[in-house]
């Protein structure tokens, strides 16, 4: 089993849909959980960071974590064409200061 | 956010050359950088891990005399691929940190290597 687990998609959705994404972890020592966001030749982009259980809201991003069952999510509201990317969890157990983890990304098209 | 930016943005070489990528971090110390690179359609792949004045921590499978990693400030941390070849083309990306807090990646470098 690997140590984070997200659905590779493609995942595709119209204009103004709410977006889930989602991973699944299997290491209990992860306390920070990241998503970011990376389009097409770029460097990702850090979207939220979270660090204790509950949610996490800043825009139209939200990031819930749920420490007990081991599970991340991270949900767009309104969703746009310029949302369309690739997104991408991270976490670790001592932030930002060690290596991430990361899961292997989901590709979100929002089509108009 | 805070702003990490690499330098070059792409290089195309040739087979044999070293190349060299700086990765800077703006507008806040980063006592930890590390280099990662991306093949198309993959998630990404840490090379190694630099705090500022130590030497790097290399990730299994990672040849530390062919991927020179030089951490000489807390803003500036610089990645040599020596004598390049085909197969080292890729995108590469560095992240950096302030500490234990989020961890931002600049923008990317592509190399080619003909």
């Amino acid at each position: 089993q690997k140590e984070v687990e997200q659905d590779p998609g493609p995942l595709s959705v119209p204009e103004g849909a709410i977006v889930s994404l989602n991973c699944t972890y299997s290491n209990s020592a992860f306390q920070y959980f990241m998503w970011y966001r990376q389009y097409s030749r770029k460097g990702p982009e850090l979207l939220m960071y979270t660090y204790s259980s509950g949610n996490k809201e800043d825009g139209r991003f939200t990031a819930q974590v749920d420490k007990s069952s081991k599970y991340i999510s991270l949900f767009i509201r309104d969703s746009q064409p310029s949302d369309s990317a690739t997104y991408l969890c991270a976490m670790s157990a001592l932030g930002g200061s060690e290596k991430l983890v990361f899961g292997k990304g989901t590709k979100l098209t929002v089509n108009p | 956010g805070a702003v990490v930016s690499q330098h070059p943005s792409r290089v195309i070489c040739k087979s044999g050359t070293s190349v060299k990528i700086e990765c800077r971090s703006l507008d806040f110390q980063a006592t930890t950088m590390f280099w990662y690179r991306q093949f198309p359609k993959q998630s990404l792949m840490l090379m190694a891990t630099s705090n500022e004045g130590s030497k790097a921590t290399y990730e299994q499978g990672v040849e530390k005399d062919k991927f020179l990693i030089n951490h000489a400030s807390l803003t500036l941390s610089t990645l040599t691929v020596t004598s390049a070849h085909p197969e080292d083309s890729s995108f590469y990306i560095c992240s950096a940190s302030e500490g234990a807090y989020e961890q931002y990646f600049g923008p990317g470098t592509r190399l080619t290597v003909t």
